[in-house]
């Protein structure tokens, strides 16, 4: 079946710094991904759609020059958190859509972002 | 504004009980519905979807749904629940903007 990987899946920084999470399809080509956010017992938020070799859209609320989004190859997007702070810990969550899956999306395993 | 509830933030069976696990969508969302699963500190994984065709639909795990249009629910059940199905279940729908609802989840907990 299709898989998603994310690199790294926990990552501790200090505040102030700049992290970057990778997404990646490993088995198929993404044309579409999608980055939540999860904070402790509630449900995903999405936060923004990444379309190959184009800007990314982002949901009202989320600071597009916090989390910058590349999608820069169909099998790969990244996801960095600029200046982090202790507010934006939390389980990051990616998933990928591909060219012929227009109803279903392909899950990530998370990765947990502690800022210190 | 289209959504997708759950009925029951914790629904709590013992082993070997039915399991049913409530979900309601608006009736503005197209009927592509999901459920996922989600084991601690563990992304989504699909446990089924209702696309077109028959109602009632079969996933992994012995868990099955059935889309009833009238009801706008896509309940999800499992005839005998089993330890390893303590986990937290999501309710998802497709929206018209090409984007995944989810509803807020309900965590199920086994009882030996």
């Amino acid at each position: 079946g299709a898989v998603v990987s994310q690199h790294p899946s926990r990552v501790i920084c200090k505040s102030g710094t700049s992290v970057k999470i990778e997404c990646r399809s490993l088995d198929f080509q993404a044309t579409t991904m999608f980055w939540y956010r999860q904070f402790p017992k509630q449900s995903l938020m999405l936060m923004a759609t990444s379309n190959e070799g184009s800007k990314a859209t982002y949901e009202q609320g989320v600071e597009k020059d916090k989390f910058l989004i590349n999608h820069a190859s169909l099998t790969l997007s990244t996801l960095t958190v600029t200046s982090a702070h202790p507010e934006d810990s939390s389980f990051y969550i990616c998933s990928a859509r591909s060219a012929g899956g227009i109803y279903e999306q392909y899950f990530g395993p998370g990765t947990r972002l502690t800022v210190t | 504004a289209q959504s997708v509830t759950q009925l029951g933030s914790h629904v709590s069976v013992s082993e070997g009980a039915l399991v049913l696990l409530r979900c309601n969508y608006s009736s503005s969302v197209p009927p592509y519905l999901f459920w996922y699963v989600q084991y601690p500190n563990q992304g989504l994984q699909l446990l089924l979807k209702y696309t077109t065709g028959a109602t009632l639909v079969k996933g992994i795990n012995g868990f099955e749904a059935e889309f009833k249009k009238s009801e706008t629910s896509f309940h999800l059940t499992k005839p005998s629940a089993h330890m390893s199905d303590a986990a937290e279940y999501f309710c998802a729908a497709y929206s018209s903007a090409s984007k995944i609802i989810f509803g807020s989840g309900t965590r199920l907990s086994i009882r030996p």
